[in-house]
């Protein structure tokens, strides 16, 4: 059974500071998703990592995957208030080109607050 | 350009009575899936389907039964509601060559959904 986790679940944040989520997953798996969510609202995409050693960037957050570690990160540089929500990682279940169907094991989610 | 969408938004019911949800996609997906996300175990995944006519068990189907008649549709049930199944749900689709085309799923807005 895959199992998806993610740390730390609540993270409070000054602006401007930097700091890092962390996602762990059990089984091999070559690809893995960040969304964003905001309260009361939708699943946002932010970035599909496909291969290890892939790295995104958009604005203020990058996030990596070492598939050989079962291990992404999402990193936060210079938070602004506009950062806040909850962002959840979650894995494509088949492993490597394998059928998975597209079905997805999440994370419980982080949810930042960042003060000002 | 509708992209996923949830009906209704919010519904109460009481014990022992049933309802429909309805999904609707309007981009030519052939894979849909119905999450549920509670606090602290962010989503996961009830039921899913590859294309018309055909529907398959995700992690947590018990209580719930789908359908899709058409490919544009897919239709979430419960037969007799249960206070366990007080949550938010959501619809997903994508492309049948997702990860071809490294493509995220999509998200309707979601279904708060209380059990009395």
């Amino acid at each position: 059974e895959l199992k998806v986790e993610q740390n730390p679940l609540f993270l409070s944040m000054q602006e401007g500071k930097n700091y890092t989520i962390y996602c762990n997953y059990s089984t091999t798996s070559d690809r893995l998703y960040w969304y964003r969510q905001d309260p009361g609202k939708s699943l946002e995409s932010l970035f599909v990592l496909l291969s290890n050693g892939a790295v995104k960037q958009e604005g203020r957050l990058m996030a990596s995957l070492d598939t050989k570690a079962r291990l992404s990160t999402l990193h936060i540089t210079a938070a602004v208030h506009d950062l806040s929500a909850t962002y959840f990682c979650a894995v494509d279940i088949a492993a490597y080109g394998g059928t998975s169907y597209g079905k997805l094991t999440f994370g419980q989610g982080t949810i930042l607050t960042v003060h000002p | 350009n509708a992209g996923v969408t949830q009906t209704p938004k919010f519904r109460v019911l009481k014990t022992g009575q049933s309802m429909t949800l309805l999904c609707a996609q309007d981009m030519n997906h052939e894979y849909m899936y119905w999450y549920r996300q509670d606090p602290g175990m962010g989503l996961r995944l009830i039921h899913y389907s590859v294309g018309e006519g055909t529907t398959a068990k995700g992690e947590v189907p018990d209580g719930y039964n789908v359908s899709r008649l058409k490919k544009q549709n897919f239709l979430l049930g419960l037969e007799s509601a249960a206070p366990s199944q007080t949550s938010v749900y959501f619809c997903a689709s994508n492309l049948r060559d997702s990860r071809k085309y490294n493509q995220p799923q999509h998200f309707g807005d979601g279904t708060r959904l209380s059990i009395l």
